[in-house]
C-alpha cells in the first residue's frame, strides 16, 4: 500500500524563524509535488519536483526532493504570518495521474 | 480563466436522498478527478478519468458513480447518501503532471 507521511502534522512557530517539513513516501516515484490550502479554500499548486535531486525556491519557500531516501523538505525561511496553511505533499499514483496526498502539516505563524 | 468549476459550493442532504455534484473545466485536460477530503486527512481518490468515455475506481468509490461523456464535464453522483460522505469533495483536471482544483463542495448528510 502506497503511503505518504508527512511530520509534522501541526507546526506554531514565531515570525522570522526557519523551519523544515518532511515528508516520506514509500513508492518508487521520481515525482513529489506541495500544496497549500487556506482554511475553507482550494489546493494551489506550489512546486512539482520531477526527478532525485530537484531543488526549487519560490519567496520564502524551498522544496527538495531525495529520491533514493523516498523524501522531500519543504524548507521554510524566516517564516511570516502569510505563510499560515496547511501544506500537504503527493504522490503520483497509478491511476492516471491522480495523486496520493499525506495528511498535511498544518502550520500557524505567529508574531 | 475559470479553471475547474464545481457546484454547489454548500450542500445539506438528507439520509437516503441523491444529488450530483457538477465539475467542469475549460482547460480541455484529458485527465479529470474526484477527491474527498476529511478533517485531519489528506484527500481520497474516489473516481479517476482518462478521457471522455472513461472512468475508473479510485480508493473510496463505494457509494459514488461518475460519467464523462465530454471532456469538459465530470459530475460525481452520490445514491442513498450517508452520513459517511459529509466531507469536501474537490473536483481537478490535469494535462499530466500539475493538477488544477476546483474550490470544492462542501456537504453534509443528516
Amino acid at each position: 500500500e502506497l503511503k505518504v507521511e508527512q511530520n509534522p502534522l501541526f507546526l506554531s512557530m514565531q515570525e522570522g524563524k526557519n523551519y523544515t517539513i518532511y515528508c516520506n513516501y514509500s513508492t518508487t516515484s521520481d515525482r513529489l509535488y506541495w500544496y497549500r490550502q487556506d482554511p475553507g479554500k482550494s489546493l494551489e499548486s506550489l512546486f512539482v519536483l520531477l526527478s532525485n535531486g530537484a531543488v526549487k525556491q519560490e519567496g520564502r519557500l524551498m522544496a527538495s526532493l531525495d529520491t533514493k531516501a523516498r523524501l522531500s523538505t519543504l524548507h521554510i525561511t524566516a517564516a511570516v504570518h502569510d505563510l499560515s496553511a496547511t501544506y500537504f505533499c503527493a504522490v503520483d499514483m497509478d491511476s492516471g495521474y491522480a495523486l496520493n496526498f499525506g495528511k498535511g502539516t498544518s502550520l500557524l505563524v505567529t508574531p | 480563466n475559470a479553471g475547474v468549476t464545481q457546484t454547489p459550493k454548500f450542500r445539506i442532504l438528507k439520509i437516503g436522498q441523491s444529488m450530483t455534484l457538477q465539475c467542469t473545466q475549460d482547460m480541455n485536460h484529458n485527465y479529470m478527478y474526484w477527491y474527498r477530503q476529511d478533517p485531519g486527512m489528506g484527500l481520497k481518490l474516489i473516481y479517476y478519468s482518462v478521457g471522455a468515455g472513461i472512468t475508473d475506481k479510485g480508493e473510496v468509490p463505494n457509494g459514488y458513480n461518475v460519467s464523462r461523456s465530454t471532456t469538459e464535464d465530470f459530475p460525481l453522483r452520490l445514491e442513498l447518501a450517508a452520513p459517511s460522505q459529509t466531507s469536501v469533495y474537490f473536483c481537478a483536471s490535469s494535462l499530466e503532471k500539475k493538477a488544477f482544483f476546483g474550490q470544492g463542495t462542501r456537504l453534509t448528510v443528516v
